[in-house]
């Protein structure tokens, strides 16, 4: 089974960067790629984009555009997600969840184990 | 794109059984949903894809066969049976949007599903 495992906690103050990492632990053919969701203190899931493990093709939710890239090393099955000018609204826990592919379906199997983000002056 | 809808809480009692309902926007009858079990302080766990027809594909790893879904009109059930202390979770449903490389994931708000 792929299971994914990521960086440790954070603590970040206002306008700085953070880049997050995300190891596979081992390559998967049934993997269309890489998403990145967040979860606020107490809130639900909000999905932040996606890379495909293919071809590095990126794809970012809006809201998102201008602050994050998604990369990946295929050498150490490693995705990192950065992201800039950090705001106090920005503290979450980051994951990463694999997009596992089933035939023309595909859905979020496994997800990495999280890793908190705290902005903070 | 879909908006996904859940009634932010569910109870049920020890050994009982509970279904969680997740509600997609108009015009959107023909979407699959994704369910996911989010234990506290752990990552989501991906549990199985619904469509009107029943579930899509195979079940997630580890997902007892207590847990069951099915689809009808806009609403996308998960049912559990025999309810175990273990079930106690956060429970969202998602749905993937778009086609080819252009797709984005929506998320309901969660049920927080607690076991009396």
């Amino acid at each position: 089974q792929v299971q994914l495992v990521q960086s440790g906690a954070e603590v970040k103050k206002p306008g700085a960067s953070v880049k997050v990492s995300c190891k596979a632990s081992r390559f998967s053919f049934d993997s269309r790629g890489i998403s990145w969701l967040r979860q606020a203190p107490g809130q639900g899931l909000e999905w932040m984009g996606w890379i495909s493990a293919n071809n590095g093709h990126t794809s970012y939710a809006q809201k998102f555009q201008d602050r994050v890239t998604m990369t990946t090393d295929t050498s150490t099955n490693t995705a990192y997600m950065e992201m800039r000018s950090l705001r106090s609204d920005d503290t979450a826990v980051y994951f990463c969840a694999r997009i596992r592919r089933f035939q023309t379906e595909q859905w979020l199997a496994p997800w990495g184990q999280g890793t908190l983000v705290t902005v903070s002056s | 794109q879909p908006v996904l809808t859940q009634p932010p809480s569910a109870s049920a009692s020890l050994g009982a059984s509970v279904t969680l309902t997740c509600t997609l926007s108009s015009g959107y009858s023909d979407y699959k949903v994704d369910w996911y079990q989010q234990r506290p302080g752990k990552g989501p766990r991906f549990v199985m894809r619904v469509g009107t027809g029943g579930i899509v594909g195979p079940m997630g790893d580890g997902i007892p066969d207590r847990f069951s879904v099915l689809g009808s009109g806009l609403n996308r059930y998960l049912t559990i049976k025999n309810i175990q202390e273990e079930d106690e979770s956060d429970y969202y449903c998602g749905a993937d949007h778009g086609s080819g490389n252009d797709f984005l994931w929506v998320f309901g708000g969660g049920t927080k599903l607690t076991v009396l």
